[in-house]
């Protein structure tokens, strides 16, 4: 299964943007970058997915890097609520689809 | 409410019995998946299912652990004769196939064994 690394935490302050890395230097052409939040006792809900393009809604935003080698998964303006445990995961719509392999993720700190 | 439920949400039970967990699928969902996760670690993939069919199951599904989807709605997943081990919280999650591959994820059954 393809592998992602993330920083084991990270802190942001209110209302600042916030910058999560993700690598995955042997994603295959037809993994999808998909991202997944699991905040304190709930469980994982997803967070946004792509493939090749950045992609927007209504949560974060998702940038791709050319090589698509690396993404980032951006939180325009964070708040409270935010601080999660954020998986980035490789999912191969052509393989076992929805097998989603996580890793241990990022977990983000908020400060007011 | 018409996310993904699961039942018992605490389960605490003595080493050796068995105990069982039910999923309620979001109900257009056609698979249904099983995840465990202990603390400090990402949720670990156990099985899934498509329909009523039982597509994979991870070397993590010990003889002692059975899932089953009947009738392709509801899913069960058992555990006989308990460890201190098998400690977690257990994950239901379920997807549209053919869908954009989001999985909705359950708040979880905690298990603990003394």
């Amino acid at each position: 299964d393809a592998k992602t690394t993330q920083p084991n935490s990270m802190e942001s302050n209110e209302e600042e943007p916030v910058h999560l890395p993700c690598n995955h230097s042997t994603i295959s052409g037809t993994d999808y970058i998909h991202w997944y939040r699991q905040l304190p006792s709930q469980g994982p809900e997803y967070v946004i997915h792509g493939l090749t393009s950045n992609v927007n809604n209504r949560m974060a935003s998702l940038a791709i890097a050319e090589d698509r080698k690396s993404s980032t998964l951006i939180l325009h303006r964070a708040t409270l609520r935010d601080a999660a445990v954020y998986y980035c995961i490789l999912m191969n719509y052509g393989g076992s689809q929805g097998n989603l392999i996580f890793g241990k993720g990022t977990k983000l700190s908020v400060k007011p | 409410d018409t996310g993904v439920s699961q039942n018992p949400r605490h389960k605490i039970t003595k080493r050796g019995q068995n105990v069982t967990f039910r999923c309620d699928p979001i109900s257009e969902h056609n698979r249904l998946y099983w995840y465990r996760q202990t603390l400090g670690q990402g949720p670990e993939f156990l099985t899934y299912f498509q329909n009523e069919a039982q597509l994979e199951k991870s070397r993590l599904l010990s003889d002692r652990f059975s899932a089953e989807r009947p009738k392709g709605s509801f899913s069960t997943l058992e555990i006989q004769r308990t460890e201190q081990g098998d400690s977690a919280m257990y994950l239901c999650a379920s997807s549209l196939f053919r869908g954009t591959g989001e999985l909705f994820f359950g708040e979880g059954s905690r298990l603990t064994v003394l």
